[in-house]
């Protein structure tokens, strides 16, 4: 089984400061992992994925994320964050290749103020 | 490429009225996922399909709700009867068969039921 624990529910920051947003996940196999952004009133899109290869994934809207085995984490950082990155975010952890059946965490909100 | 589309966004009803959800995924794809959101239990996957033939609706709560996809262009889901604690904002997402295609998501479908 797999699951997915989003550290924190709520993240404010102020424009232009770094964030992280943390992810941690347990599964018995192989595990490919995803960040997805909501909008208000939109549904979720992909920020970035792992599969395999270079541990450190770059993904749209200057994000990035670092998957770490030992730890079992796949944070979610930007080195300097704008007021439309106001948004939620949210990790998946998919067993399987079949990314609709990724189990997803429960969601970080991320507030940029001004 | 319009993207996957939802229709309505907005569902008001009163309990014990059958509702129904329509989605159109993105051309070509393989894959379609029907999604639940709600405060309390996050983003559930309802069913999915994969060449229009469903695959795994364990995650459908109870006999009031079913799924259909006629064709390669079309799925409903159907509420009957519909109970206030169905409120939720319900996702449809569609991918490609190849291994960790990514996601694509509607922009849901806020069903209130009254």
């Amino acid at each position: 089984a797999q699951s997915v624990t989003q550290l924190d529910s709520q993240v404010p920051v102020f424009e232009e400061a770094p964030v992280e947003l943390r992810c941690n996940y347990s599964s018995s196999v192989s595990v490919y992992l995803f960040w997805y952004v909501q909008y208000p009133n939109q549904g979720l899109q992909l920020l970035l994925k792992y599969l395999s290869g270079s541990t450190l994934v770059k993904g749209i809207n200057g994000f990035e994320a670092e998957f770490n085995k030992s730890q079992t984490s796949f944070h979610l950082r930007k080195p300097s964050v704008h007021i439309s990155d106001t948004a939620e975010y949210f990790c998946a952890v998919s067993d399987d290749g079949n990314a609709g059946k990724s189990t997803f965490g429960d969601g970080t909100t991320l507030t940029v103020k001004p | 490429d319009a993207g996957v589309i939802q229709s309505p966004r907005h569902e008001v009803t009163e309990m014990g009225q059958e509702v129904t959800l329509r989605c159109k995924p993105i051309s070509g794809h393989d894959y379609l996922f029907w999604y639940r959101q709600t405060m309390m239990r996050g983003l559930e996957l309802l069913i999915y399909f994969n060449n229009n033939v469903p695959i795994d609706d364990s995650g459908m709560p109870e006999d009031r709700f079913s799924a259909k996809m006629p064709n390669a262009s079309f799925s409903t889901l159907k509420i009957q009867p519909s109970e206030p604690r169905d409120s939720a904002v319900y996702f449809c997402a569609s991918s490609l068969a190849k291994r960790n295609s990514p996601l694509h998501f509607g922009n849901g479908t806020r069903l209130t039921v009254t």
